[in-house]
């Protein structure tokens, strides 16, 4: 079955530590996201990328960081920069053809 | 600069029909997507219009009107499963860039 995955689904960290969100698929996309959803809100883009090794900041970059090393990963570092870590994270990827985002399941992160 | 509206939340009856409309300004525009997303889970794609006119896909349309920056998606003979949050998104002149608006948050009642 092809799709997104993502991991955990739950993430706990103390403030003032890395951490790392995995996002991997397998539909052979080229291009890649990660969205910050915060209670009652939309979807805020954090970074994308459009091939692998090229990566473009989004509406809300400062104190992320991500690599494309591989066209089916995409991880997501949440520095200790972040201000506001805690949120629901969500990856997705999109096709050319459709131009439709498939989306994982979203990692929710707690931060305190 | 990018901006979309959408109304933050809506109910209607079960059984009912709820029209709920998206005004966009963006500085380019590939298309214009509507997501579904229940609470806690990931978005699910309900349709995607590049041109102006009505798509209709079972009991779920959307319009958009390129001139205007507008769309609207229609559910028709609304059901207690349809009370979810409702996703407005516009790509880029390449499509590959996503803008998503607020949301709507529907809740159909008995």
């Amino acid at each position: 079955d092809g799709g997104i995955t993502q991991s955990p689904k739950y993430l706990f960290r103390k403030e003032g530590q890395n951490v790392t969100l995995s996002c991997e698929q397998n539909l052979n996309h080229d291009a890649m996201y990660w969205y910050r959803q915060d209670p009652g809100q939309g979807l805020r883009l954090i970074y994308y990328s459009q091939i692998v090794n090229d990566f473009q900041k989004g509406d809300i970059a400062e104190g992320y960081s991500v690599s494309r090393e591989k066209k089916e990963s995409f991880p997501l570092t949440v520095t200790s920069a972040q201000k506001n870590p805690t949120a629901f994270y969500l990856c997705a990827s999109s096709s050319p053809d459709t131009y439709e985002q498939y989306f994982g399941p979203g990692t929710r992160l707690t931060v305190t | 600069g990018q901006n979309i509206d959408q109304p933050t939340e809506m109910t209607a009856t079960e059984g009912a029909i709820v029209q709920i409309n998206c005004t966009y300004q963006t500085s380019g525009f590939n298309g214009l997507f509507w997501y579904q997303q229940h609470a806690g889970e990931a978005p699910t794609f309900l349709s995607y219009n590049v041109l102006d006119g009505l798509e209709e896909k079972g009991r779920f349309s959307s319009f958009l009107s390129r001139s205007k920056g507008y769309s609207y998606l229609l559910l028709k003979e609304l059901q207690m499963k349809d009370s979810a949050s409702y996703l407005c998104a516009v790509t880029d002149n390449y499509g590959q860039n996503f803008v998503f608006g607020p949301g709507t948050r529907l809740s159909v009642l008995p």
